[in-house]
């Protein structure tokens, strides 16, 4: 099976912007998690889709949102860009059900200027 | 949200065996002991998953005592490629992965 893909790889906005990351899901897999990491903070989670509705959020502002599609594939919008905005922005998969393994893309480098 | 305890970092040599032991005292009845690992600007990788005993895949093995309050992973013959940083979780249902640290492995040639 092909693993979990992420679009773009990197992304260089501009403070005041806002940028919308995609992620693939394993196929199969109906659970897309989000998560930010910066070396401050380390892995954070941002929120998670199942079945296209929002399961679980963290503790992360409203200028960042997503989506999940009927197809599983996920969206992650954030916007009025920060420079602490700048991180690698982890998707994650699963099938959802109880204790189910996570596994995670290659991530979408941001970097806000 | 549940937290586990790990040393911040670790060296071996090359060909050793490595044991990476996870504290996780408030550990509940429905969790499982997750472990990934993740090289620089990557997603982490999921190595290994256990509830209690052992647990042995291609990569590694963990150890879990009954009373499931610590783990141990195991990584046989390390080599410079496996120089990362170890994720030890506690993920239970449809719950976020709570991560923290890790354990910075460097493996010396």
């Amino acid at each position: 099976k092909a693993g979990v893909t992420q679009t773009p790889r990197y992304l260089i906005k501009t403070r005041g912007q806002q940028v919308t990351l995609s992620c693939s899901p394993i196929s199969g897999h109906r659970s897309v998690s989000w998560y930010q990491q910066t070396p401050g903070q380390g892995l954070q989670f941002l929120f998670e889709y199942f079945s296209e509705t929002q399961r679980n959020k963290g503790n992360f502002p409203g200028r960042f949102s997503g989506r999940q599609f009927s197809n599983s594939r996920s969206e992650m919008n954030v916007s009025t860009l920060e420079l602490g905005d700048s991180a690698l922005y982890l998707c994650a998969s699963s099938s959802g059900t109880t204790s189910d393994t996570q596994y995670f893309g290659p991530g979408t480098r941001l970097t806000v200027l | 949200l549940a937290k586990t305890t790990q040393p911040i970092s670790m060296d071996s040599y090359e060909g050793q065996e490595v044991n990476i032991t996870c504290s996780h005292n408030n550990i509940a009845t429905n969790d499982y002991i997750t472990w990934y690992q993740q090289f620089p600007s990557q997603g982490p990788r999921f190595i290994i998953q256990g509830y209690k005993t052992k647990v042995t895949n291609e990569v590694a093995s963990l150890f879990i005592p009954a009373d499931r309050k610590s783990s141990t992973l195991s990584l046989p013959r390390v080599s410079l490629s496996d120089t990362a940083v170890y994720y030890c979780l506690m993920n239970s249902g449809n719950t976020p992965l709570v991560f923290g640290k890790g354990t910075r492995l460097s493996v010396i040639a």
